[in-house]
């Protein structure tokens, strides 16, 4: 069955930086982009950005711009979000998402998500 | 970006009632829009994809309209497991973005 399995819970300073995995399973990881999305706490869902496994390409959401690095290791199936110059307001569940890309980009499995919590 | 309002941002209802979200585009994105299901402590699941169509595993109760700007989605008859918050998503142009949620409770 497909599963998006994410790196455990995160504690971080002010000015540092996160690296969250995403290993996927049950399908080739090549044959789906996958997305990030963050959820702060009590709030709603925001988009980070994409990336496309097969090639590596990136698109990032203005908001994470400068801040945010998506990569994948095909080898081990496993997709990586890295951000940097953490703040605060970067606390909250992180989770990666697959989608087909275009007509059918919509998020059909979800992980079970990462939480960050950045305090100094 | 694509701005999502979704209405109610609350709702209270009760066992066996019809429940109708609406959720509306800033511009028109077709029907890439698709609707999820989240519970407290949980990743959001999909219900709806394609404004209508229904997601794997979803029960027939849930179902979708819209194209264009203007989108629902119905909840047949609720039951006890609905009480939820649910969101819409548009995938028609990056950044992908959100409706800022409709929480739904027991009334």
């Amino acid at each position: 069955q497909v599963q998006l399995v994410q790196s455990g819970a995160e504690v971080k300073k002010p000015e540092t930086s996160v690296k969250v995995s995403c290993k996927a399973s049950g399908y080739t990881l090549s044959d789906y982009y996958i997305h990030w999305v963050r959820q702060a706490p009590g709030q709603g869902l925001e988009w980070m950005g994409i990336i496309n496994p097969s090639g590596g390409a990136t698109s990032y959401a203005q908001n994470f711009q400068g801040r945010v690095t998506m990569t994948r290791d095909t080898s081990t199936s496993t997709v990586y979000m890295e951000l940097s110059s953490l703040r605060s307001d970067d606390t909250g569940m992180y989770y990666c998402v697959r989608g087909l890309g275009g007509w059918r980009d919509y998020f059909d499995y979800w992980g079970q998500g990462t939480l960050v919590s950045v305090s100094s | 970006a694509i701005q999502l309002t979704q209405s109610p941002s609350s709702l209270s209802a009760s066992v066996g009632d019809r429940v109708t979200i609406t959720c509306r585009a800033s511009q028109g994105i077709s029907r890439a829009l698709a609707w999820y299901q989240q519970k407290p402590g949980k990743p959001p699941k999909l219900l709806i994809f394609h404004a209508s169509s229904l997601g794997g595993g979803v029960p027939s109760g849930f179902s979708g309209s819209g194209s264009g700007t203007d989108f629902t989605l119905t909840i047949s008859s609720l039951q006890p497991e609905h009480f939820a918050t649910y969101y819409c998503q548009q995938f028609h142009d990056y950044p992908y973005t959100f409706g800022q949620g409709t929480k739904l409770e027991v009334k």
